[in-house]
């Protein structure tokens, strides 16, 4: 079964606005990523964050982790038509090896 | 080459024929790792290489599957006796592996899509 869950698993805005994508997990993490993929292809890492760390930025992209909630969210601002996309979350369990366990994915459209 | 290669981009085949498909890492890159993509199942692991260790083969769901990785490099994922329910993307991804967040980051190849028919 997934480690990981997202919500929305869709989500439409328009270009300009916010998005927020919510990821939570059920097991102890090492670390946690967002991905993004396009049309089905290769996924694109996006950022990775510790978990002893709470918030991280990257250009457009702030993504913050609570792990006594088992948490993580991914905020886009100021969203273009461009960022349509897919976006997963996947967790880095700790003591299991280095492979990725994916969330569910969240697919999100921006509208001109 | 610059990134992740996974060839071929397509596969369609028969039922109960087997498939090979190859992964090419970046170069330097001493993890390598299969996923499957499909419908149903979301994103899975399948098996990973980490340099001359044995690989972790926890993902792999049946005996039809298997993966092997020549001289620290390509990787080749076989799927024997195909099934329907085998269709999905196979994703490949390599890792310089470490303990920065660079090392710890795995870059995807843009994956395999096979069809059983």
């Amino acid at each position: 079964s997934q480690q990981g869950e997202e919500d929305p698993q869709a989500l439409s805005i328009q270009e300009g606005e916010n998005a927020t994508m919510n990821c939570s997990y059920k097991t102890s993490i090492n670390n946690l990523q967002w991905y993004r993929q396009n049309s089905g292809r290769g996924l694109v890492h996006l950022i990775l964050i510790r978990s002893n760390e709470r918030e991280k930025h990257s250009g457009r992209l702030r993504v913050t982790l609570d792990t006594s909630k088992k948490s993580s969210s991914l905020l886009i601002t100021a969203s273009r038509a461009a960022d349509t996309a897919s976006y997963f979350c996947a967790t880095v369990i700790n003591n299991a090896g280095n492979m990725l366990t994916f969330g569910g994915g969240t697919r999100l459209m921006v509208k001109p | 080459g610059a990134g992740v290669s996974q060839s071929p981009s397509n596969k369609v085949t028969e039922k109960g024929k087997d498939v090979e498909l190859r992964c090419d890492p970046i170069s330097g890159h001493t993890a390598l790792y299969w996923y499957r993509q499909s419908l149903g199942q979301g994103l899975e692991f399948l098996i990973y290489f980490q340099g001359n260790s044995a690989p972790d083969k926890s993902g792999l769901p049946s005996d039809r599957f298997s993966a092997e990785r020549t001289g620290g490099s390509v990787s080749t994922l076989t799927i024997q006796r195909t099934q329907q329910e085998d269709s999905a993307v196979y994703l490949c991804a390599s890792s310089p592996e470490g303990r920065t967040s660079y090392q710890e980051t795995q870059y995807f190849g843009p994956g395999t899509r096979l069809l059983v028919l």
